[in-house]
């Protein structure tokens, strides 16, 4: 089966600065990647998502990259914000039939103001 | 939370008691997961549904079983629960298998 691994599992950095959180997948037929940030007592909130046949998404301050080729995707969030601050995790499926997606461990991100 | 809720919130209970966690959408879709959340594993699939009376097991599900009945409405339940099944439950839906929308959650504690 798919196995998704994650990393860092914490990053700190200063409010303005940029994170950027990675996730390598094993499962070559995976084609759909979500992200998804988890605020304390919160569920996970889908945040933004890419297909395998593009290499790029932005939407505002966070973006996502994936290359295929090495089986890994990026989350990129540019001039970060206290309210950034939470876990995020990436996740792997097919989009086909009865397939479930896969997550990764998570990242806590802690913006300092 | 997308139309997406969860009953209880908070639970405790004793070992070896039965438990139920319900999770009720007003979306209409066709997918319905249970996932259990805890430090260090983020999110595993217990059960999922592709459809009423459609269920399939996930990477966790042994000690746990699930029903659904009707299309809102998929039930969790744990036969006799054990201090290992104390965790956060979190349900999700989709419309397809792949963007998925999750629940408030559901922290149950076995004593």
């Amino acid at each position: 089966g798919e196995n998704v691994e994650q990393h860092p599992s914490t990053l700190s950095v200063q409010e303005g600065d940029s994170a950027v959180i990675k996730c390598t997948y094993s499962d070559s037929a995976s084609n759909y990647f979500p992200w998804y940030k988890q605020e304390l007592g919160k569920g996970p909130q889908l945040i933004i998502d890419i297909r395998s046949n593009v290499g790029e998404k932005k939407d505002q301050r966070i973006a996502v990259t994936l290359n295929k080729t090495a089986k890994h995707f990026s989350l990129h969030i540019t001039e970060t914000q206290p309210e950034d601050s939470a876990v995020y995790f990436c996740a792997a499926s097919q989009d086909s039939g009865y397939s479930t997606l896969t997550f990764g461990k998570g990242t806590m991100l802690l913006v300092s103001p | 939370d997308a139309g997406i809720t969860q009953s209880p919130r908070h639970k405790v209970t004793e070992t070896g008691t039965p438990v139920t966690l319900r999770c009720h959408q007003t979306e209409n879709h066709r997918y319905m997961y249970w996932y259990r959340q805890d430090p260090g594993h983020g999110l595993r699939l217990i059960h999922y549904s592709y459809g009423v009376k459609d269920t399939d097991k996930g990477e966790v599900s042994d000690g746990y079983s699930v029903s659904r009945s009707k299309t809102e409405d998929f039930l969790l339940t744990l036969e006799s629960a054990t201090s290992s099944q104390t965790s956060v439950y979190f349900c999700a839906i989709s419309e397809r298998p792949t963007e998925q929308f999750f629940g408030p959650g559901t922290r149950l504690t076995v004593l």
